[in-house]
């Protein structure tokens, strides 16, 4: 069975740095891109960026680059989504997500259970 | 960037009814590249539609997907109480790949 787990909440302060993981499972890690979305509090859903394990090719949203570094470790089957300085802004929930197929062109079929970030002061 | 829309903001129907939800984009999807999703209260996202048209696996044939080029629709037959979350569009043909703003469902 496929899964991918996520690790827990957190709370930060401004300015503060975090790395959130995505540990998969059930399938072959590097044949699948793995995508990063996020969820403001009460709001919809956008793309963060999208990696490719074999390589480590990365492509960010351009609202998030700069912003955010996603990152995996191939020999762990995990995916990471890192801040250097968070802000309040960033309070959401991450989900990562595996696509349908193996191509570029996929949806996200299998999600994560969602972290959520908490940024206060 | 494609701009999806989606209309209604609020649907509220009753069990059994028919739901239709529409999805506009900004730019003609090429190659079908739209998907639905279903978020019930709490939970991930669910893959209901890819493809315009081709059900996820798992979902019942009463969610159904159509439409081509800037307008798309899904529609739910004879919905049930489970129905109740809210369902974006997203199209996955130019990076950034973007969502809709989302329907809200109320059975």
């Amino acid at each position: 069975e496929v899964q991918l787990v996520q690790s827990g909440p957190e709370v930060k302060k401004p300015g503060e740095s975090l790395k959130i993981s995505c540990k998969a499972s059930g399938y072959t890690f590097t044949y699948y891109w793995i995508a990063w979305v996020r969820q403001m509090p009460g709001r919809g859903l956008e793309l963060v960026g999208i990696i490719y394990p074999p390589d480590s090719d990365t492509t960010y949203n351009p609202s998030f680059e700069g912003l955010v570094t996603i990152s995996v470790d191939k020999f762990l089957n995990t995916a990471y989504l890192e801040w250097r300085s968070l802000q309040t802004s960033d309070t959401a929930i991450y989900y990562c997500a595996r696509p349908l197929g193996t191509s570029w062109h996929s949806p996200q079929d299998k999600w994560g259970q969602g972290t959520l970030v908490t940024v206060s002061s | 960037e494609i701009v999806l829309t989606q209309s209604p903001g609020t649907l509220s129907l009753s069990p059994g009814e028919r739901a239709t939800l529409s999805c506009g984009a900004s730019q003609t999807i090429h190659n079908d590249y739209i998907a639905w999703y279903q978020q019930r209260p709490g939970q991930a996202p669910r893959l209901l539609i890819y493809g315009v048209s081709s059900r996820a696996y798992g979902i019942p044939d009463r969610f159904t997907g159509s439409g081509s080029g800037t307008d798309f629709t899904l529609t739910i037959s004879r919905l049930e109480p489970e129905d109740l979350a809210v369902y974006y569009c997203h199209q996955y043909y130019t990076s950034p790949w973007t969502f809709g703003p989302g329907t809200k469902v109320e059975v």
